[in-house]
């Protein structure tokens, strides 16, 4: 089974620019969270989609968004990038949000985008 | 809020040393726990993780961690490294909240001196 695909890899833009990333989830996956790493603040959650609606959203201005569509593929959006904004965007996806039974609460990691803001 | 505290921010062992690394997680219901763990270049892979039940969990690669609830704690822990184990490690708890969200704590960076 293929896993979590998150494309590009690689991106360097410069400031004020816009930015838009993909995600593909594992085949079957409903849910889809995306994750923002640097060095000083580690890792943080951004938001999660499920069924095409944002059910989660961290502490990230309005300028991060996102979105899920009916094939459960998932992209962000980052306007008017900020040098702050250079990190390693890592995708998620897990069978369902939540519940109890155990196989469906394990998140499985994407490559991550590596955006630089110059 | 949920924060998650890793004690150890980097970590240097030989091989064949034992292992523990610290976290501790602040939440006043009820969490699942996980280690997730990068080796270097590749991606986030999960370790272990505890829902209920057996407060001692055991994960791939030889490595346990142990939930005490009165001290809001899931250690790591591996009773001899090898140098395959350099990476870095990520405790994260999530509110049994029907939600997806990972609270991350900041990381330990293992190195395994051969």
């Amino acid at each position: 089974k293929a896993g979590v695909t998150q494309t590009p890899r690689y991106l360097i833009k410069t400031r004020g620019q816009q930015v838009t990333l993909s995600c593909s989830p594992i085949s079957g996956h409903r849910s889809v969270s995306w994750y923002q790493q640097t060095p000083g603040q580690g890792l943080q959650f951004l938001f999660e989609y499920f069924s095409e609606t944002q059910r989660n959203k961290g502490n990230f201005p309005g300028r991060f968004s996102g979105r899920q569509f009916s094939n459960s593929r998932s992209e962000m959006n980052v306007s008017t990038l900020e040098l702050g904004d250079s990190a390693l965007y890592l995708c998620a996806s897990s069978l369902a949000q939540g519940g109890r039974h155990n196989s469906y609460n394990e998140q499985f990691f994407g490559p991550g985008t590596r955006l630089t803001v110059l | 809020a949920q924060s998650v505290s890793q004690h150890n921010h980097h970590v240097i062992l030989s091989e064949a040393a034992s292992l523990e690394l610290g976290c501790n997680y602040s939440y006043g219901g009820t969490v699942n726990l996980f280690w997730y763990v990068q080796y270097p270049g590749q991606h986030l892979q999960l370790l272990l993780k505890y829902f209920s039940g057996d407060p001692l969990v055991k994960g791939i690669k030889g490595f346990e961690a142990e939930f005490i609830k009165s001290k809001f704690s899931f250690n790591l822990r591996k009773p001899s490294v090898q140098w395959s184990d350099t990476a870095e490690y990520f405790c994260a708890v999530r509110g049994q909240s029907n939600t997806g969200k990972l609270i991350f704590g900041q990381g330990t960076t293992l190195q395994v001196k051969p």
